[in-house]
């Protein structure tokens, strides 16, 4: 199974509700990431969760909040997010943190739109 | 800072044509170079990756090489069919950082 899946596949959010993203992965990985993805940009990289604990925090707003539960779930957990918040939000996992195992897979994403 | 460039930004090619990509980065010091294509509105699926040892990949029609001395990839697609038409996007892994460095994506449409 080389599959990284995410929940939901679209959501819409106005600026005072409180959602989460899923994603989830069976492969064993132990790094997981969250990217955010304007229209006809590429991916930009949010954070890095490694076995478990968060490595790296791209300099994110605290609205967005990760949690990693255990090896196989990542979510992120949104509050008072802004209309310019709207975009793809796309979950990677590969093997390692380590160079030579560190080929990405992606999941499908969640469209998120905030009003 | 890694900066990765992709030229041109679109392209579209008749049904059968053999093709190239391009992809450029400015630190040649990468761990290994990842080519994904992307559908509209979709995830990103990795079609190949290069560790910084290799000169080449191939997958079916697609094959991938990797020139570091001179900051370059190409993604080699032969006997282009419609649905190949998607955003291809080049992602260099540099040395000590946790992240890829994303280029701005070729979209490609092959025409019947």
């Amino acid at each position: 199974d080389t599959e990284v899946t995410q929940t939901p596949k679209h959501l819409v959010m106005g600026m005072t509700n409180k959602k989460s993203l899923k994603c989830e992965q069976h492969m064993g990985h132990r790094a997981m990431y969250w990217y955010k993805q304007k229209a006809k940009k590429p991916p930009e990289l949010m954070f890095v969760y490694s076995y478990e604990k968060l490595s790296i925090n791209e300099s994110v707003p605290s609205r967005f909040s990760p949690e990693c539960p255990n090896s196989s779930l990542l979510n992120l957990h949104l509050h008072a997010l802004q209309p310019e918040d709207s975009a793809l939000y796309l979950c990677a996992s590969s093997q390692d943190r380590l160079a030579v195992y560190n080929e990405q897979f992606f999941g499908p994403g969640t469209r998120l739109t905030v009003l | 800072k890694q900066e990765v460039t992709q030229i041109p930004a679109a392209l579209s090619v008749p049904e059968g044509e053999n093709l190239v990509l391009n992809c450029s980065f400015t630190d040649s010091a990468i761990y290994n170079l990842q080519w994904f294509r992307q559908d509209p509105g979709k995830g990103l699926t990795s079609l190949l990756l290069i560790q910084s040892s290799q000169r080449e990949q191939t997958s079916g029609r697609l094959n991938a090489s990797l020139d570091k001395s001179s900051g370059r990839s190409t993604l080699y697609i032969a006997a282009s069919q419609p649905g190949d038409s998607a955003t291809y996007l080049c992602a260099a892994k540099g040395a000590g950082a946790n992240n890829l460095f994303f280029g701005t994506g070729t979209r490609l449409t092959v025409i019947p």
